[in-house]
C-alpha cells in the first residue's frame, strides 16, 4: 500500500528554523517528484515547492512566498523528502503535507507547524 | 504564474441537486492539466479529477470534469450528504509552478 508519513512539525518562534521529513513507501520513491503543500488555518491549499527525481536532475522549484527561505531536498536511500524552513514567519503556520507527482493522488496526513512568539 | 479563480466562493444546495463549480485560469493551461480535489474537515485532500476530465480511481461517476484552455468546470450530478465539502482546482500544466484556486465551499441549504 502506498503511503506518505510526514514528521517534524513543531511550535517555533518567528525567525526560527524547522526541518520537516516525509517518508514514502509502497511506490518507487526514487522516480517520484515530491512536492509540499500547506494549508493555513481557515485558508486554502497552497503549493509550497517541489523536488524532481534524480533522473530529472533533482531540481527544485518554489512558490514565491517561500522562495529564498525554504529548501526541499531528498534522500532516495531513505525514501525521504525534506523541507528545510528558515526565517519562518507567522503566515507560515499551517499543516504541511507531502504529495507525489504532478497531480496529487497520494497525500500524507500532514504535520502541524505553528509559528508564534 | 498562473492564477486560478474559483466561483462561486460558497454554493448552497440541497442533497439530490446538481452542483456546478467553476475554475478560471489567468492563462491557458497546457494540455488541460487541471485537477480537482475535495477537502473534508480533518482529512487530507482527495483527488477527484485530473487532466480536466478523468476521474481518479474510486471516484463515483456523479463527479465529472470538463473544460479546456482557461475555463474548467466540476459537476456533481446528484449531491449526496457526504459531498458537502470544500473543492479546489489545481493546475500542473504551466510549469514550473503549480497553483491552486482559492476554493469553493459547498454547503447544505
Amino acid at each position: 500500500e502506498e503511503e506518505l508519513v510526514e514528521s517534524g512539525g513543531d511550535l517555533v518562534k518567528p525567525g526560527g528554523s524547522l526541518r520537516l521529513a516525509c517518508v514514502g513507501s509502497g511506490f518507487t520513491f526514487s522516480n517520484a517528484w515530491m512536492s509540499w503543500v500547506r494549508q493555513a488555518p481557515g485558508k486554502g491549499l497552497e503549493w509550497v515547492g517541489r523536488v524532481k527525481s534524480k533522473p530529472n536532475g533533482e531540481t527544485t522549484d518554489y512558490a514565491a512566498p517561500v522562495k529564498g527561505r525554504f529548501i526541499i531536498s531528498r534522500d532516495d536511500s531513505r525514501n525521504t523528502a525534506y523541507l528545510q524552513m528558515n526565517n519562518l514567519k507567522i503566515e507560515d503556520t499551517g499543516i504541511y503535507h507531502c504529495v507525489v507527482g504532478w497531480y496529487f493522488d497520494l497525500w500524507g496526513r500532514g504535520t502541524l507547524v505553528t509559528v508564534s512568539s | 504564474e498562473t492564477v486560478l479563480t474559483q466561483s462561486p466562493g460558497t454554493l448552497s444546495l440541497s442533497p439530490g441537486e446538481r452542483a456546478t463549480l467553476s475554475c478560471r485560469a489567468s492563462q491557458s493551461i497546457t494540455a488541460n492539466y487541471l485537477a480537482w480535489y475535495q477537502l473534508l474537515s480533518g482529512q487530507a485532500p482527495r483527488l477527484l479529477i485530473y487532466s480536466a476530465s478523468i476521474r481518479a480511481t474510486g471516484i463515483p461517476d456523479r463527479f465529472s470534469g470538463s473544460g479546456s484552455g482557461t475555463d474548467f468546470t466540476l459537476t456533481i450530478s446528484r449531491l449526496e450528504p457526504e459531498d458537502f465539502a470544500v473543492y479546489y482546482c489545481q493546475q500542473y500544466g504551466n510549469s514550473p509552478i503549480y497553483t491552486f484556486g482559492q476554493g469553493t465551499k459547498l454547503e447544505i441549504k
